[in-house]
């Protein structure tokens, strides 16, 4: 049972424009989200997240917003770059129940941003 | 500074043989997590570390995966009677600590293991 979805394997955007990547998870005491990119033959490396406080966190070209009633989480790259092409991972955990370290992940999806 | 380390980058085995995956993570960071990467799949927890003790082992397998931090800084996966099902990517990650400040995970680049 997947409780973090990355439902599109992958995405193809222009240079210069915006790319979307979205994410979806079922369970309900997930507080904290993270995005993770990975290049080939090197581990994720962690990108921004977001507290389920907030709705929205921005950092340079990437935001992450976060919509808790549809349990729907998105990242913004705007102006998308050669170098973004990466697969790019959500990930989730809880701090209730005392598992805050433990991190849920969804199965990826293949950016290319294409020059 | 250097990052998470792990050896070896690869490891091909026989099927029945034993395994050893060692993990060093950040200098000074007490926290301590292997995850398991399948093809076509997210990284999935298998046991997290803080000092020297295996806090949370939830994730492994059966009783033929075991993890060691006996001085609270490196970590050996450990597994045995290997089966071509355990062939993945094994990663490791450390973090300053755990508690009610999140810290993000940062990871090394993974020992793929192939089970023949």
């Amino acid at each position: 049972d997947q409780q973090v979805k990355q439902n599109s394997p992958s995405l193809s955007v222009q240079e210069g424009r915006i790319s979307i990547l979205n994410c979806d998870y079922t369970n309900s005491m997930f507080d904290y989200f993270l995005w993770y990119k990975k290049y080939p033959a090197e581990g994720p490396t962690f990108l921004i997240s977001i507290s389920s406080i907030k709705d929205k966190n921005e950092d340079g070209r990437f935001t992450v917003f976060l919509n808790k009633s549809a349990k729907h989480l998105s990242l913004h790259i705007v102006p998308s770059q050669p170098g973004d092409s990466a697969v790019y991972f959500c990930a989730a955990s809880g701090m209730r129940g005392g598992s805050n370290y433990k991190l849920t992940f969804g199965k990826g999806t293949l950016l290319t941003v294409n020059p | 500074g250097a990052g998470v380390s792990q050896t070896p980058s690869n490891k091909v085995t026989e099927k029945g043989k034993y395994v050893e995956l060692r993990c060093d993570p950040i200098s000074g960071h007490t926290a301590l997590y292997w995850y398991r990467q399948s093809l076509g799949q997210g990284p999935e927890f298998l046991i997290y570390f803080q000092g020297t003790g295996a806090a949370d082992d939830s994730g492994l397998p059966n009783d033929r995966f075991f993890a060691v931090r006996p001085e609270g800084s490196v970590s050996t996966l450990k597994i045995q009677r290997t089966e071509r099902g355990d062939s993945a990517v094994y990663l490791c990650a450390s973090s300053p600590t755990v508690g009610r400040v999140r810290n993000e995970q940062f990871f090394g680049p993974g020992t793929r293991l192939t089970v023949l």
